[in-house]
């Protein structure tokens, strides 16, 4: 079945400072990847997507320079949070799609806690 | 664009019960629509979707979902509960720029 593993799972790090997390598509070729954001007691917010051989597209209140993801190949994509603070905590999960398919399959994603 | 509305924040229902999980979601085009799950400290599981074809779509663990094109809802289902169904249920939609969004999300509770 389609996996995707996220690492770390927790982290915290110091206000101010920058935090990278990672993912992996295991058994299958991500097609894109979405990353999202889960805040304390809120929904999932989509960050951006990023789709081999095209440019990587954020949504509103999400910047490249805030957020920029890496996507090299078809199993691996990164994503940093710069310069932290403690808006930017909570849980943020990778989606990956298989193929052609419109399903994301998640990871467990990565807990940020800032202090 | 598209989005998606949950509109019970917290269900509580008794074990054996069964279960709605209201969900509606507004786009113009062909949906395409998901229920995850969130069990506590975790991530996202794929419990069902939907793409085309018959509008009631089987998923894992007994859950159903039906999709009303009419009534723009994909409610999730469920005969019996079980008190390890307890988690937070979220619908989602996606339409074909590939964006999936999510609702608030449902907690369940499920009394023994």
């Amino acid at each position: 079945g389609a996996l995707v593993y996220q690492y770390p799972r927790r982290t915290i790090c110091k206000s101010g400072t920058s935090m990278r997390m990672e993912c992996q598509a295991v058994g299958f070729q991500a097609t894109s990847v979405a990353w999202y954001r889960q805040s304390p007691q809120k929904t999932f917010e989509l960050i951006a997507l990023s789709t081999v051989n095209s440019a990587i597209k954020y949504e509103q209140n999400f910047t490249q320079e805030k957020f920029p993801i890496s996507h090299p190949n078809l199993s691996f994509s990164s994503m940093t949070v710069l310069n932290a603070y403690l808006e930017d905590r909570g849980l943020y999960l990778c989606g990956a799609r298989p193929g052609v398919q419109n399903t994301l399959y998640f990871g467990a994603g990565t807990r940020l806690s800032v202090l | 664009a598209q989005s998606v509305t949950q509109p019970d924040a917290r269900v509580t229902v008794s074990e054996g019960a069964s279960l709605q999980l209201r969900c509606k979601y507004s786009y113009s085009g062909t949906p395409y629509l998901f229920w995850y799950v969130q069990y506590p400290r975790q991530g996202l599981q794929l419990l069902l979707k939907y793409y085309s074809g018959d509008p009631v779509v089987q998923g894992v663990n007994g859950f159903e979902a039906e999709f009303i094109k009419s009534n723009s809802s994909f409610h999730l289902r469920k005969a019996s509960v079980h008190w390890s169904d307890s988690a937070v249920y979220f619908c989602a939609v996606s339409g074909s720029n590939n964006r999936i969004f999510f609702g608030d999300g449902t907690q369940l509770v499920v009394k023994p």
